[in-house]
């Protein structure tokens, strides 16, 4: 069974930093594009980032770019999130997602994290 | 990077058939035949129900169904049931290995 568990969320104050990670297990994580996805609050779904099986690509929405770094850890089987220079609008549950393929984006996610920016 | 067009609500009574547009652009949507559709039930993960325009993943209703014109896609529910009622969510490659969402849409169950 596939599973993802994401942790390391919590209160955080702007300007601040915070790590995300994501445990997967029931696949060949290294086979797998991963992808982090958020949701502030009474909002919608906002894809965040990517990477490739290997690491070498990674890819992320405007809005984070410089400021959230995507990584993995293959023999760890786990996805991580940097956060930094965090803002009030940063404010959301975060999800990790696997990607099934292009095609088939986002076929597993976790229970997701929130993250909660403010003084 | 804008956020696809989708409408906030849509209601319809049980054993009706309701249907969700999401319009996009010719940078995304109109683009690529891969839109991906979601529903998410309240404090729950989102959940994979159409991807690539119009296939179900294994374990999907056959009561879920999507297209594709243009620049806009659409998702059908045909016979609808009171366990449909929840948020759902398109979402479309936008090319470079990115991926954009809809606005979100909020089915109710008469």
């Amino acid at each position: 069974e596939v599973q993802l568990v994401e942790s390391g969320g919590g209160l955080v104050q702007p300007g601040g930093s915070l790590r995300l990670s994501c445990a997967a297990s029931g696949f060949t994580f290294s086979s797998y594009w991963m992808s982090w996805v958020r949701q502030a609050p009474g909002k919608g779904l906002e894809w965040v980032a990517n990477i490739k099986q290997d690491g070498s690509e990674k890819y992320y929405v405007d809005s984070v770019k410089g400021r959230f770094t995507i990584s993995r850890d293959n023999a760890k089987n786990s996805l991580y999130l940097q956060m930094n220079s965090l803002r009030a609008e940063d404010t959301a549950v975060y999800y990790c997602a696997r990607v099934g393929g292009i095609d088939y984006p986002f076929d597993y996610w976790g229970q997701g994290t929130l993250v909660t920016v403010s003084s | 990077q804008s956020a696809l067009t989708q409408p906030a609500s849509v209601s319809g009574s049980p054993g009706q058939s309701i249907t969700i547009s999401c319009t996009g652009t010719s940078s995304d949507v109109g683009s690529y035949n891969l839109v991906s559709w979601y529903q998410q039930h309240p404090g729950k993960a989102p959940k994979l129900m159409i991807y690539e325009g119009s296939k179900r993943p294994s374990g999907v209703s056959n009561r879920f169904s999507g297209s594709k014109s243009g620049n806009t896609a659409s998702l059908t529910i045909s016979g609808l049931q009171a366990e449909d009622e929840a948020d759902y969510y398109c979402c479309s490659y936008a090319g470079s290995s990115s991926y954009v969402f809809g606005t979100g849409t909020k089915v109710t169950v008469l």
